[in-house]
């Protein structure tokens, strides 16, 4: 059973940086084809696709917020981390994390997700 | 800068057809764009309808199919049923491991 779920602060300070943590089970990102993306939806609009780690450590990140983001991988704590600088209030939303396998290219499983705050 | 654009509001009666549709700001969408489909409803996190442009997920029911229209991905709801009042989002594959939601179409059952 795949399971994903997000982990991190619940609130965070202009400009301070984000740090959050996806720990799934189920599957393991040493498989061919398997990846692990972020997306995030601030409190009432739309789905955004921010950062992409895959099996064999290709990253991507979304063109506008590239220079803020990092992601990795711990492949033996099944865990993949998001790190976001310079925080602003309008990064406020629920932050998930989601499994997509090349070739569906289905965000198949998601987390339940985690709303980040950030406060002024 | 790459837009998808979804309408952003759609109504349908029960029973009836409704084809939501996802575009983009400049260019057409094809397969290679790997369209997929999620429904979300107040929070719980999205959940897939169709991925690759027309590949219905598991346990969907056949009343949701994915196309291409013209220059736009599709999604056609037949019959449409009271709970499928719900958001969807389209999302597709731009390549280099990259990919970008639509705004997201709220669909109304009445």
């Amino acid at each position: 059973q795949v399971t994903l779920w997000e982990s991190g602060p619940a609130l965070v300070k202009s400009t301070q940086t984000l740090t959050l943590t996806c720990t799934f089970s189920g599957f393991s990102l040493t498989t061919n084809d398997l990846c692990v993306a972020w997306i995030r939806q601030p409190p009432g609009k739309a789905l955004e696709w921010l950062a992409l780690i895959g099996w064999d450590d290709r990253k991507s990140y979304t063109t506008s917020l590239k220079t803020r983001f990092s992601i990795s991988k711990d492949t033996s704590k099944n865990q993949v981390v998001l790190t976001m600088t310079n925080m602003d209030p309008v990064d406020t939303a629920t932050y998930y994390c989601t499994r997509i396998r090349y070739g569906d290219y289905d965000f198949d499983y998601w987390g339940p997700g985690t709303l980040v705050t950030v406060s002024s | 800068q790459t837009v998808v654009t979804q309408e952003p509001s759609f109504s349908v009666s029960p029973g009836g057809t409704v084809t939501l549709t996802c575009g983009l700001n400049s260019g057409s969408v094809s397969t290679t764009h790997k369209t997929s489909w999620y429904q979300q409803t107040p929070g719980q996190a999205p959940r897939t309808l169709v991925y690759s442009t027309n590949a219905r997920s598991s346990g969907v029911p056949n009343r949701f199919s994915g196309s291409i229209v013209g220059n736009k991905a599709a999604l056609t709801i037949t019959g449409a049923q009271a709970d499928d009042e719900s958001d969807y989002y389209c999302v597709l594959y731009m390549g280099s491991g990259i990919w970008v939601f639509g705004g997201g179409t709220k669909l109304t059952v009445l």
